[in-house]
């Protein structure tokens, strides 16, 4: 059963516009919430996180909402540049004694069109 | 900065043969996570370390084994090389800590014929 679900396998945004990524989970118990972002032939990299506690979190051009009543975050990248197409990957943590947790969901592709 | 070092990018390897992925890590991180990623089922967790000697299974341990005898160097080990273990295969490291945030390498792309 799947804890983290990215239901878009890919999205296409025109350069300039804001690129919206979604993200779905079930356990109401992760304390975070990531997206690394995936070149072709290189390993992820983390983007940016939110707590569990917060509803919004932003960096530069990326901005993290999270929805706890709904079990929903989404990641915005305003102005979406070329260099931004990439597989997005949202990922839910819980920590506990003994226990880390880190679930990712399959991925977003994303391609900004010049 | 972090720095997570996988020792072969692309590997060609025959069914039935020993596979050794090893990995290394540069920030003295607790943690050490072996993925193994492939189109359309993300990044699924096949085992994890959180010190020396010690070893947790993720979600698909069946058919790998793994060793982290030095904090440094955590390695992947395929006993009987099969064809669907071809995948891209990714080494993490991350502090003790509640976050969540890993450092990937940049992954060892194993082909088995």
């Amino acid at each position: 059963d799947q804890q983290v679900k990215q239901n878009s396998p890919s999205l296409s945004v025109q350069e300039g516009r804001i690129s919206i990524l979604n993200c779905d989970y079930t356990n109401s118990m992760f304390d975070y919430f990531l997206w690394y972002k995936k070149y072709p032939a290189e390993g992820p990299t983390f983007l940016i996180s939110i707590s569990s506690i917060k509803d919004k979190n932003e960096d530069g051009r990326f901005t993290v909402f999270l929805n706890k009543s709904a079990k929903h975050l989404s990641l915005h990248i305003v102005p979406s540049q070329p260099g931004d197409s990439a597989v997005y990957f949202c990922a839910a943590f819980v920590f506990g004694a003994g226990s880390y947790q880190l679930t990712f969901g399959k991925g977003t592709k994303l391609s900004v069109i010049p | 900065d972090v720095k997570v070092t996988q020792s072969s990018r692309y590997l060609v390897k025959r069914t039935g043969e020993k596979v050794f992925l090893e990995c290394v890590q540069d920030m003295d991180h607790e943690n050490m996570f072996w993925y193994r990623q492939d189109p359309g089922l993300g990044l699924r967790l096949i085992y994890f370390s959180y010190d020396v000697k010690m070893k947790e299974k993720g979600d698909i341990p069946e058919g790998y084994s793994v060793s982290r005898e030095k904090k440094e160097r955590f390695s992947l080990i395929l006993e009987s090389a099969s064809t669907n273990q071809t995948s891209m295969y990714l080494c993490a490291s991350s502090p003790a800590g509640e976050t969540g945030e890993l450092f990937f390498g940049e992954g060892s792309r194993l082909t088995v014929l």
